[in-house]
């Protein structure tokens, strides 16, 4: 199994801030990469595909970034409902594993 | 606007078998990778597998080899249902199962796939 690592696994930051999460894979995944996002008793959300492409809806203080084994999601402008866990995807090969989550809290 | 709903038991007892559906609405259950993925309770995701549903390859699965023995998916076209079955259940299975579509896109000669829609996710505890 490819085994994906996130850190941090938890951070703070404030409105307005620009917060960044990184994602590494234990072997190249070329682009294979999705981020989803999770709000406290809701189901993920997709925010980011193939590690730069933008879900249709979501708003574009979101983006991805990465190729290989390291990745990277970034929020501009952080807002209060950004509150959330964030997850990465790799989607290269089965089984299509997750990385632990990132918990973001507002300051 | 596709919408996917879990269903079943939500309790049920250690070494049976835990049985879910996913239905799906305002879309089309052809084409796409049907996705089961299961969080326990305060941890996070874990992918347990898909079915497949187009044409000649129809009802492909790919299951989590960590959980392959013991899981079996299917498609019910007519009712635009697919279903989750678990068998031998233990505590260490208690989590909210979710359902997702497995879409796939091309994007400069390539394949990429991803969840672009989920279901609100049903709870399942096992216990006697």
């Amino acid at each position: 199994d490819i085994h994906m690592t996130q850190s941090p696994s938890s951070r703070s930051a404030s409105v307005g801030d620009r917060v960044t999460i990184t994602c590494r894979a234990s072997q190249s995944i070329s682009r294979q990469l999705n981020w989803y996002q999770q709000k406290p008793g809701k189901a993920p959300k997709l925010l980011i595909y193939a590690a730069s492409s933008l879900q249709s809806g979501v708003p574009s203080r979101f983006s991805g970034s990465g190729s290989g084994t390291e990745f990277t999601l970034t929020i501009n402008s952080l807002q209060p409902e950004d509150l959330a866990t964030y997850y990465c995807q790799q989607s290269y090969s089965p089984p299509n594993t997750f990385g632990q989550g990132t918990r973001l809290e507002i300051k | 606007q596709v919408q996917l709903q879990e269903s079943g038991p939500g309790l049920v007892k250690p070494s049976e078998t835990l049985s879910l559906t996913c239905t799906v609405s305002g879309g089309s259950i052809s084409s796409y990778y049907w996705t089961w993925i299961r969080q326990p309770p305060g941890k996070g995701l874990e992918w347990i597998g898909y079915i497949y549903n187009s044409g000649t390859y129809s009802g492909t699965t790919n299951y989590n080899p960590s959980l392959k023995s013991r899981v079996t998916m299917s498609l019910d076209t007519s009712k635009k249902q697919f279903s989750l079955k678990l068998s031998s259940v233990t505590a260490a299975d208690t989590a909210v199962y979710y359902c997702a579509r497995r879409v796939v896109v091309v994007i400069a000669n390539s394949y990429y796939y991803y969840m672009d829609v989920w279901g609100k996710g049903t709870t399942v505890t096992v216990s006697s």
